[in-house]
């Protein structure tokens, strides 16, 4: 069973562009969640996709938004972007919300603002 | 809110050795799961073991155990026969069991773990 996969992995924008993620859960799941990490900040929760529906938002600005298709792959965009959003996105899947269940994370995306 | 502390930025161990990496939480919550990931070099998040609070059993997974202790909120990795290939962050991280928190996972600094030969 393929793994987590999330493209680009790596990425070069300017200040004030836009950028958009990808991830593709492992098959069958349904739950999506986002994380950043920054060398300052750690880890961080952004949002959790479920059912194409956002279920949780951790505390991050409007700027930082996402959305789950049907077949539950996931894209977060980031609007007007800042040097301070440098950082690896993770993404991670599981097959229901919450429990004792695992979260299957990707390789992540490393985006780097200039 | 939840938060999870790591206080020990990084640590060392000699190879075949057993170390135990330390977690603390703070929570008001009486139902909740405990998870220890790894991320190597690599950055791919692999989970190494969990702990469901309402089980006074301390899970285990091979060499990988951990001491938890509900009331001093307590949630300690333990590493016997260290390899090579252990060598990581090794991340605590939280999960609030109320439906509404989700799949929500709340994350220590993290340790980096050396394993020398």
């Amino acid at each position: 069973k393929a793994g987590v996969t999330q493209t680009p992995r790596y990425l070069i924008k300017t200040r004030g562009q836009q950028v958009t993620l990808s991830c593709s859960p492992i098959s069958g799941h349904r739950s999506v969640s986002w994380y950043q990490q920054t060398p300052g900040q750690g880890l961080q929760f952004l949002f959790e996709y479920f059912s194409e529906t956002q279920r949780n938002k951790g505390n991050f600005p409007g700027r930082f938004s996402g959305r789950q298709f049907s077949n539950s792959r996931s894209e977060m965009n980031v609007s007007t972007l800042e040097l301070g959003d440098s950082a690896l996105y993770l993404c991670a899947s599981s097959l229901a919300r919450g429990g004792p269940g695992e979260q299957y994370f990707g390789p992540g995306t490393r985006l780097t603002v200039t | 809110a939840q938060t999870v502390t790591q206080s020990q930025p990084e640590m060392s161990v000699q190879e075949a050795e057993t170390v135990t990496l330390s977690c603390t939480y703070d929570t008001s919550e009486s139902d909740y799961y405990l998870f220890w990931y790894k991320q190597p070099p690599s950055r791919q998040m692999i989970l190494v073991i969990r702990q469901e609070a309402y089980k006074q059993q301390n899970a285990t997974e091979n060499r990988f155990s951990v001491n938890f202790q509900k009331a001093a909120k307590s949630f300690s990795l333990k590493i016997s026969d260290s390899q090579l290939g252990d060598a990581a962050m090794y991340f605590c991280a939280y999960r609030s069991a109320r439906q509404t928190s989700g799949s929500r996972l709340t994350f220590g600094e993290g340790t980096q773990l050396t394993v020398n030969p």
